[in-house]
């Protein structure tokens, strides 16, 4: 089956410092999200991107789907931003589910 | 707006009772899927329906999972005989189609 790679699996960062997460897979994908998951466990939607670029403040994502990789861009990052990262793809000659990722721990720290 | 919800949002019980929990969809979302998470681990896939038929089932779904869509909105999931390898978050998402997923607060179940 298909395997997403996330890196860094850690990530500490100061407070206003930038960040980039990568996201590999090893198959086509239809669907490519990105989520953030609080410390109580909630999966907050911050991209639905399978391809391109998209911003929504200081948060951006880019999607490569040739070559098989995407990009989480945290800019001036804040302590609210700690939490893991997950991408998550729908292959294309799958159903409909989910695969996601194996995350990327991220603290930030005032 | 109201987004996806999940009941109860914990739940402890002994090995081998029987549990159910419930999600209830963004309205008019015909998807709905369930995943289980485990500690320090992405979530994985359960099952899904689209409307009341359910579609797919995975192998993670033993036979002791059942999960149901009776009218196409809300969805069940039940868990018989409960181990303690059942202890996890499970997951509810919904979706409009084959589209952007959106998911619920997740039911913390831990099993004694």
């Amino acid at each position: 089956g298909i395997q997403v790679e996330q890196s860094p699996p850690d990530l500490i960062l100061q407070e206003g410092a930038n960040s980039t997460l990568r996201c590999n897979f090893s198959d086509s994908v239809n669907n490519l999200q990105w989520f953030h998951q609080n410390p109580w466990g909630q999966l907050i939607n911050l991209f639905y991107i399978p391809s391109g670029t998209k911003q929504n403040g200081r948060l951006s994502a880019t999607t490569v789907a040739t070559e098989r990789y995407s990009l989480l861009y945290i800019s001036s990052s804040q302590t609210t931003d700690s939490g893991v990262y997950f991408c998550a793809v729908e292959v294309v000659w799958g159903t409909d589910k989910l695969i996601f990722g194996t995350g990327t721990r991220l603290q930030v720290f005032p | 707006d109201t987004g996806v919800s999940q009941n109860p949002r914990h739940k402890i019980t002994k090995r081998g009772q029987n549990v159910t929990f419930r999600c209830d969809p963004i309205s008019e979302h015909n998807r709905l899927y369930w995943y289980r998470q485990t500690l320090g681990q992405g979530p994985e896939f359960l099952t899904y329906f689209q409307n009341e038929a359910q579609l797919e089932k995975s192998r993670l779904l033993s036979d002791r999972f059942s999960a149901e869509r009776p009218k196409g909105s809300f969805s069940t999931l039940e868990i018989q005989r409960t181990e303690q390898g059942d202890s996890a978050m499970y997951l509810c998402a919904s979706s409009p189609g084959r589209d952007e997923q959106y998911f619920g607060p997740g039911t913390r179940l831990t099993v004694t």
